[in-house]
């Protein structure tokens, strides 16, 4: 049972826009920022989006995060077939004093 | 270029004592706080341990602390993981991150460089 709670799984067609929430409380995504993870198949996780709604260099723009209050969101336009892939959320947590994932959210491409 | 290289995986015991190391270059280790995260296979991400750039603050999940300790060796460009008493649930490819903070301020962290990740497995 994760912390940070995200859907298991979401799909889409080439060219669609997707969104993945991921759902916290007060003590992390609402006093702290989310950071996205992109997990290719038998990869490393790559950092997707950090402090909310920021791309590292070289992550394309097609990929935005958001949040507000409790919840964030990915959101992922123009869907290519190499976005498929799992994607996590993560926040510090000031309870547990320690960061907490979301369970990770499986992207299908149709 | 930033590399994070574990090693010290292995099939150990339970009970036993395993001690993974990462070995880091491309960037000012002693500049940068680090992470271990480990994932159970065909699940999810879990954070286990935190360490500071000076070693002065450190972190432990609730799931290993008492069992696990987390170092490192600013000289030697390496992080640590001691792991002991371990768990059936401990079985995991183990990943070392590193954390960096958002340039604009405000306390804002992330995992912005992770390596490849060796694998335990706790097994009789």
């Amino acid at each position: 049972q994760s912390v940070l709670t995200q859907p298991p799984s979401a799909s889409g067609t080439p060219g669609q826009r997707v969104t993945i929430a991921c759902s916290g409380s007060s003590s992390n995504i609402g006093s702290n920022t989310v950071n996205w993870y992109q997990q290719l198949p038998g990869t490393a996780p790559k950092l997707l989006i950090y402090s909310n709604n920021q791309r590292p260099s070289g992550v394309p723009d097609r990929f935005s995060g958001s949040k507000s209050g409790t919840s964030a969101s990915l959101a992922i336009s123009g869907l290519q077939s190499e976005d498929e892939a799992d994607y996590y959320c993560a926040a510090w947590d000031d309870s547990l004093n320690g960061w907490v994932f979301g369970g990770g959210t499986k992207l299908t491409v149709l | 270029e930033v590399q994070l290289v574990e090693s010290g995986g292995g099939l150990v015991k339970p009970g036993g004592s395993l001690r993974l190391s990462c070995a880091a270059s491309g960037f000012t280790f002693s500049s940068y706080s680090m992470n271990w995260v480990r994932q159970t296979p065909g699940k999810g991400l879990e954070w286990v341990s935190s360490i500071s750039s000076s070693s002065s603050y450190i972190y432990h999940a609730d799931s290993v602390k008492g069992r696990f300790t987390i170092s490192r060796d600013n000289a030697k460009n390496s992080l640590y993981l001691q792991m002991n008493s371990l768990r059936a649930e401990d079985t995991a490819v183990y990943f070392c991150a590193r954390e960096s903070l958002d340039v604009r301020g405000g306390g804002k962290y992330y995992f912005d460089y992770w390596g490849q990740g060796t694998l335990v497995t706790v097994s009789s």
